[in-house]
């Protein structure tokens, strides 16, 4: 089983609509979860991060996270052509030097 | 957010050189940098993570006497890709933990690609 699983997708979805992207992990020791923005031929770009259950919103971009059900998940809100990338999810165990775990990877296609 | 470089962004080589990719914290001080690598279409994967002042830990199966890691200051990590290989070629990526931040925050270089020819 995969430690931080993501569906590849791609994930099709008009201008304006709402994209949500979704991820699972195994680990229920983690305690920190990001999302990575990625595009093509570039380096992922952290775009949130949350550590405690709920919601946390950004301009945009929501995070919730359901630690019960392991559970993390991105909405992309008025979501446009330029949000077109791969979504990395990524976790982590609570402080020190611990590495972080990505998963694959979603890719997300606003269609204008 | 932080900002973390990379240089060079772009080399091409001839197999059996060494090359060596820099990654430098810019404003602030990194104890630990982690260096990925990505190939097409797949994702990041951690070769290592290198630690100011003490060996880097290596992933299992990254060759270490291969992949060569130095992180001589708080702000810089360097890697060396020894006797390179087509194979090796590959996006090379950095990223370095701001310990300015409670929590595990990553933040990544540019990257540095790879072409072994």
């Amino acid at each position: 089983q995969k430690e931080v699983e993501q569906n590849s997708g791609p994930l099709s979805v008009p201008e304006g609509a709402i994209a949500s992207l979704n991820c699972t992990y195994s680990d229920r020791g983690s305690q920190s979860f990001f999302w990575y923005r990625q595009y093509s031929g570039k380096s992922p770009e952290l775009i949130m991060s949350i550590y405690s259950n709920g919601d946390k919103e950004d301009g945009r971009f929501t995070a919730q996270l359901n630690k019960a059900s392991q559970y993390v998940s991105l909405l992309i809100r008025d979501s446009q052509p330029s949000d077109s990338a791969t979504y990395l999810c990524a976790v982590a165990p609570l402080g020190g030097y611990q590495k972080v775990t990505f998963g694959t990877g979603t890719k997300l296609q606003v269609i204008p | 957010g932080a900002v973390v470089s990379q240089h060079p962004s772009w080399v091409i080589c001839k197999s059996g050189t060494s090359v060596k990719i820099e990654c430098r914290s810019l404003d602030f001080q990194a104890t630990t940098m982690f260096w990925y690598r990505q190939f097409p279409k797949q994702s990041l994967m951690l070769m290592a993570t290198s630690n100011e002042g003490s060996k880097a830990t290596y992933e299992q199966g990254v060759e270490k006497d291969k992949f060569l890691i130095n992180h001589a200051s708080l702000t810089l990590s360097t890697l060396t890709v020894t006797s390179a290989h087509p194979e090796d070629s590959s996006f090379y990526i950095c990223s370095a933990r701001d310990p300015g931040l409670v929590q595990e925050t990553q933040y990544f270089g540019p990257g540095t690609r790879l072409l072994v020819l």
